[in-house]
């Protein structure tokens, strides 16, 4: 299958301050990504879709102004994480999909917030 | 918005036995429905997935089923092995294969040997 990587693939950050993680597609271009928070031995929970080029669509309850999205190019999207806080400690995962292809994930970044 | 169902929470079975995992959605525009494997510590990986065009779809051990009438679908593995145990998330889609994907809440399956 496509390869999607994310970057890094964890992350250990001070109360207060922001952090940018990176999902890539290394092998197609990705004409929508998605992010996903998945927290421990639950299921992965929707934060926002985004399409190249474009803002990124939020879900019901997910905060833009904290969690910037961009999706500057056809093989990468950014989350930033700003201002986090222990509460925003999880497993963040990207998805990627393209023109006829299913949906394939990153591999995910987990981060702590102390 | 769709909201999908996945059940059981935990499943455990004998090296050999068969294991169904079902969902329910609740937007019957809904129209891809992948199966995702996830072993702890690594993403979640596709399986199998099937269109609503269809009623079924086998992949060696592993088959999936779709009652779009009853909008609900079955993950069904057989003649299961140590490796398979994991957890599984089942997801519904609108659109194409590339849609968001809205999850079930995952089902942890234990094969004992």
């Amino acid at each position: 299958g496509a390869v999607v990587s994310q970057h890094p693939s964890w992350v250990i950050c001070k109360s207060g301050t922001s952090v940018k993680i990176e999902c890539r597609s290394l092998d197609f271009q990705a004409t929508t990504m998605f992010w996903y928070r998945q927290f421990p031995k639950q299921s992965l929970m929707l934060m926002a879709t985004s399409n190249e080029g474009s803002k990124a669509t939020y879900e019901q309850g997910v905060e833009k102004d904290k969690f910037l999205i961009n999706h500057a190019s056809l093989t990468l999207s950014t989350l930033t994480v700003t201002s986090a806080h222990p509460e925003d400690s999880s497993l963040y995962i990207c998805s990627a999909s393209g023109r006829g292809l299913p949906t394939f994930f990153g591999q995910g970044t987990r981060l702590t917030v102390v | 918005g769709e909201n999908v169902e996945q059940h059981p929470s935990t499943l455990s079975v004998q090296e050999g036995d068969s294991a169904v995992i079902k969902c329910t959605y609740s937007d019957s525009a809904s129209n891809y429905f992948p199966w995702y494997k996830q072993e702890l510590g690594k993403r979640p990986q596709l399986i199998i997935d099937i269109r609503s065009n269809v009623g079924e779809k086998k992949d060696q051990r592993i088959a999936v089923t779709l009652n779009k009438t009853a909008k609900h679908f079955s993950l069904h593995i057989t003649e299961t092995q140590p490796e398979d145990s994991a957890v599984y998330f089942c997801a519904a889609s609108k659109g194409n294969q590339g849609g968001k994907l809205i999850f079930g809440q995952g089902t942890e399956l234990s094969v004992k040997p």
